[in-house]
């Protein structure tokens, strides 16, 4: 057990919809890290939190967002879903955002947009 | 840009055998971080070493060795005496130290271990 909490485990909706995923990180951690992992594409970096920051962004989508609280949780919410944004998302938490920490990773919400 | 090539996409081998699993990596960086995953087939992913740039040395734990070579940019992962519990994906990740605490994970495409009884 990593401490990393996702929910849900699994998720089922509609083109069109929105989704939200949350993640609460291993206690003491600042910093919140988001994957997707997909058949085509592999395991690809979303977006970095720190403390409530945005701190490094990747191949995020426009229709993709997410935040973290004060609480430290994070959510990623998933909008206009379509067919390819079906995946397996990671979030992942490390003490502090230096370089080189090794990542945390919950077990992940698997999405199924039907 | 950095890139991360898992050459081999699956593995089969029979239980007690050894098993290589390549990495190779491409970076411009000086200073940048290594690491290997193990995502067993309940699909979580298990931190299971770190390494830096600066550090060249060979580790190893319990089964489990890895071999890190700079001039040919490679990040090799050894289980020796494989068991049917190795059976999962590994994937080899980079990460360049990046300005303002910023950490990206580059994996590999990953590598499916099966070990056969």
């Amino acid at each position: 057990d990593s401490g990393v909490t996702q929910t849900p485990k699994h998720l089922i909706t509609a083109t069109g919809q929105r989704v939200t995923l949350r993640c609460s990180p291993r206690s003491g951690d600042l910093s919140v890290y988001w994957y997707q992992q997909s058949l085509d594409q592999g395991l690809q970096f979303l977006i970095q939190y720190y403390n409530g920051e945005e701190r490094a962004k990747g191949n995020i989508l426009e229709r993709f967002s997410a935040q973290q609280f004060p609480d430290l949780h994070s959510e990623l919410n998933l909008s206009s879903l379509e067919l390819g944004d079906s995946a397996l998302y990671f979030c992942a938490s490390s003490v502090v955002p230096r370089p080189g920490p090794e990542l945390f990773f919950g077990e992940g919400s698997r999405l199924t947009v039907l | 840009a950095q890139k991360v090539t898992q050459a081999q996409t699956e593995i089969s081998v029979v239980e007690k055998e050894d098993v290589t699993l390549d990495c190779v990596y491409e970076t411009r960086d000086t200073t940048y971080y290594l690491f290997w995953y193990k995502q067993p087939p309940s699909g979580e992913l298990v931190f299971l070493i770190r390494r830096n740039s600066f550090d060249e040395q060979n580790e190893i734990s319990g089964r489990y060795s890895w071999n890190f070579q700079k001039s040919t940019s490679s990040f090799n992962f050894t289980i020796t005496a494989s068991q049917v519990v190795d059976s999962a994906v590994y994937f080899c990740a980079l990460s360049e130290a990046q300005v303002q605490g910023a950490q990206k994970l580059v994996f590999g495409q990953g590598t499916r271990l099966t070990i056969n009884p």
